[in-house]
């Protein structure tokens, strides 16, 4: 079974550019996250969506930062612009739904964002 | 404020013998506890989990304990194999899941 599948997997870009991540989560996970590691940090969730739905998008910068998953299948996430504090790991993962019996969340390899 | 701590940044241990990793949260609120593992250049991979009814729960090599009066729990993995060297992340989960900020494990020949 094929696991969360991210792209581009590094992508370096000026400050000010607009950049977009995709990912692609393990058929038939309901749920889907996009996280953000910045350096020697955990995770943070930045986005929650159930099928196309973002339930949780409390954590997400919204004057530069948008997400969407228009089929409940794939999800795009985008920044624009981008700013030097924006670079970080991008990590996406997904769950078979985020009821807590299966809250296990599956992450993708992540996308590394460098802002020059 | 963080709300999950790994105070020990990395922590060096021989193999074949055990690997005590701890974790500290502040959140009483907490009803479900996990721990990832991370490899270079990879997302993090679940390990195991915990919920806040039980104070141990084990798996093969891995075992987590939990104490909750002290707000504490440790992930023991023993024996420690050369495979075991990555971060591992601490987990807690209130209405979303919040992480440590890992802690580096060295298995050392």
């Amino acid at each position: 079974e094929a696991g969360v599948v991210q792209s581009p997997r590094y992508k370096i870009i000026e400050k000010k550019q607009p950049v977009a991540f995709w990912c692609n989560p393990i058929s038939g996970h309901n749920t889907l996250y996009w996280y953000r590691q910045n350096l020697g940090q955990g995770p943070e969730l930045l986005i929650r969506y159930e099928n196309e739905e973002a339930v949780d998008d409390s954590q997400l910068p919204k004057d530069r930062f948008s997400a969407e998953r228009l089929k409940g299948v794939d999800s795009t996430l985008k920044i624009q612009p981008a700013e030097l504090g924006d670079s970080a790991v991008y990590l996406c993962a997904s769950s078979l739904r985020s009821d807590w019996s299966y809250n296990e969340q599956f992450f993708g390899p992540g996308t590394r964002l460098t802002v020059l | 404020d963080q709300q999950v701590k790994q105070n020990s940044p990395s922590l060096s241990v021989q193999e074949g013998r055990i690997s005590i990793l701890n974790c500290d949260y502040t959140n009483s609120m907490f009803d479900y506890f996990l721990w990832y593992k991370k490899y270079p250049a990879e997302g993090p991979t679940f390990l195991i989990s915990i919920s806040s009814i039980k104070d141990k729960n084990e798996d093969g090599r891995f075992t987590v304990f939990l104490n909750k009066s002290a707000k504490h729990l440790s992930l023991h993995i023993v024996p420690s194999q050369p495979g075991d060297s990555a971060v591992y992340f601490c987990a807690a989960r209130d209405d979303k899941i919040i992480f440590g900020k890992g802690t580096r494990l060295h298995i050392l020949p």
